[in-house]
């Protein structure tokens, strides 16, 4: 079965510091992985996607990911925080390999950002 | 597009109360999903349905939870009779192909 996991449940950084977020995923099959970000009082929303094409994902607001299959891993990075990252990141992967409905999703990773 | 719609917003009731919350997927996906958000358990998949039909609902809390798919556009998540504990944020999310997009959520407080 599928599973994520994400180190970390609270990050802090400087503004203008590297984001980084960890990810850490099982999958007996190919996956598709998601990153996904929730704002305060509203809904997920999605990031990026890795779906097997560049193993290096680039999505909005100026974040990316990188697909290390040897390392099982999809951390989340950005080079420069700014305030307005603040929020609860949560990293997915599809149960039942590629196109497969269902996501299971980590337990989320609370980015703060410190002025 | 407007997205996935739920409805209402938020709710206030009290215990015992029926509950119903509604959503209106992207139209010409196929797949909808209903999650339950809390404080101490996260995010939770209750229920996901694929061309109306419920795959999957082994995340649905017990008996009192009932989830409805009647056609392509209109889902219906009902609790009856409600507790305090199910004092939550209430997330809808429909897809095509793996990727899943989300509702604003409704926000229910079980008094």
């Amino acid at each position: 079965a599928q599973s994520v996991t994400q180190l970390g449940s609270h990050v802090s950084v400087s503004e203008g510091a590297l984001v980084l977020l960890r990810c850490n995923y099982s999958s007996s099959v190919p996956p598709y992985l998601f990153w996904y970000v929730q704002y305060p009082n509203q809904g997920l929303q999605l990031l990026l996607k890795y779906t097997s094409a560049a193993t290096l994902v680039k999505g909005i607001n100026g974040f990316e990911a990188e697909f290390k299959k040897s390392e099982t891993s999809f951390h989340l990075t950005k080079p420069s925080a700014h305030m307005s990252d603040a929020a609860e990141y949560f990293c997915a992967v599809s149960e039942g390999g590629q196109g497969a409905q269902k996501l299971v999703f980590g337990q989320g990773t609370r980015l703060t950002i410190n002025p | 597009d407007a997205g996935v719609i739920q409805s209402p917003r938020h709710e206030v009731t009290e215990m015992g109360q029926e509950v119903t919350l509604r959503c209106k997927p992207i139209s010409g996906h196929n797949s909808l999903f209903w999650y339950r958000q809390t404080m101490m358990r996260g995010l939770e998949l209750l229920i996901y349905f694929n061309n109306n039909v419920p795959i999957d609902d082994s995340g649905m809390p017990e008996d009192r939870f009932s989830a409805k798919m009647p056609n392509a556009s209109f889902s219906t998540l009902k609790i009856q009779p409600s507790e305090p504990r199910d004092s939550a944020v209430y997330f809808c999310a429909s897809s095509f192909w793996g990727e899943q997009f989300f509702g604003p959520g409704t926000r229910l407080t079980v008094l």
